[in-house]
């Protein structure tokens, strides 16, 4: 199985660019969230879905769109890069457990800088 | 604002000892989890322990929860030069805290 797959690894963006982080995962999994992770921050969650058609604002969702139309797949849009979104972005999907996430499967990032 | 804090922020520590990172929290849990990142890649879960348990164990890691004072623990037994990333705790709607860099000594 492949897990959790993000495109593209590296990405190199313009101000006022847009772009779209695809995320796929393989197993099935009903939850799926995107994180950001800078330098001495953590990981921030960004948006997350609990299933096909839902979506929720996490901790840093202004400037990013998402959507998610089938179980598999969770793109996060950028609308119009500033540099301050410059950082690693990672995806990751779980069965969803009591109350929240589960088990977390991660990505394996994808690299944003915006000049 | 993120759920977890770990502590220490870094630690050093020769290898063979034991290594041992607390994590905070702020609201009730259902369940928390630790994750290992090693460096450029992305997080691999290590252990899950629910709200109302109080220690699991698993091969050399042991992590306690302690739901009265909002913390946990995760204790690396034996440590090795392979165990060197960084470690994040999560909670249950899916914040970490900011990690504790582990770095094993040769």
């Amino acid at each position: 199985n492949a897990g959790v797959t993000q495109t593209p690894k590296f990405q190199v963006l313009k101000t006022g660019q847009s772009m779209t982080l695809q995320c796929a995962q393989d197993m099935n999994h009903e939850y799926m969230s995107w994180y950001r992770q800078d330098p001495g921050m953590g990981l921030r969650l960004i948006h997350y879905s609990v299933g096909a058609g839902i979506t929720d604002q996490g901790e840093v969702p202004n400037g990013y769109n998402v959507s998610r139309s089938t179980t598999e797949d969770f793109p996060l849009r950028l609308l119009s890069a500033a540099p301050s979104q410059t950082s690693v972005y990672f995806c990751a999907s779980s069965y969803p457990a009591q109350g929240g996430a589960g088990e977390l499967f991660f990505g394996e990032g994808s690299r944003l800088t915006v000049l | 604002s993120q759920q977890g804090e770990e502590d220490p922020q870094a630690l050093s520590i020769q290898e063979g000892e034991n290594a041992t990172m607390n994590c905070s929290y702020k609201t009730s849990i259902n369940n928390l989890q630790w994750y290992r990142q090693n460096s450029g890649r992305g997080l691999v879960h290590l252990i899950l322990i629910r709200s109302n348990e109080r220690e699991k164990h698993s091969g050399r890691l042991r992590v306690t929860l302690d739901t009265s004072k909002k913390s946990s623990s995760l204790l690396i037994t034996a440590s090795r030069a392979a165990d060197t990333a960084s470690y994040f705790c999560a909670t249950d709607v899916g914040s970490f805290g900011k990690g504790t860099r582990l770095h094993i000594l040769p």
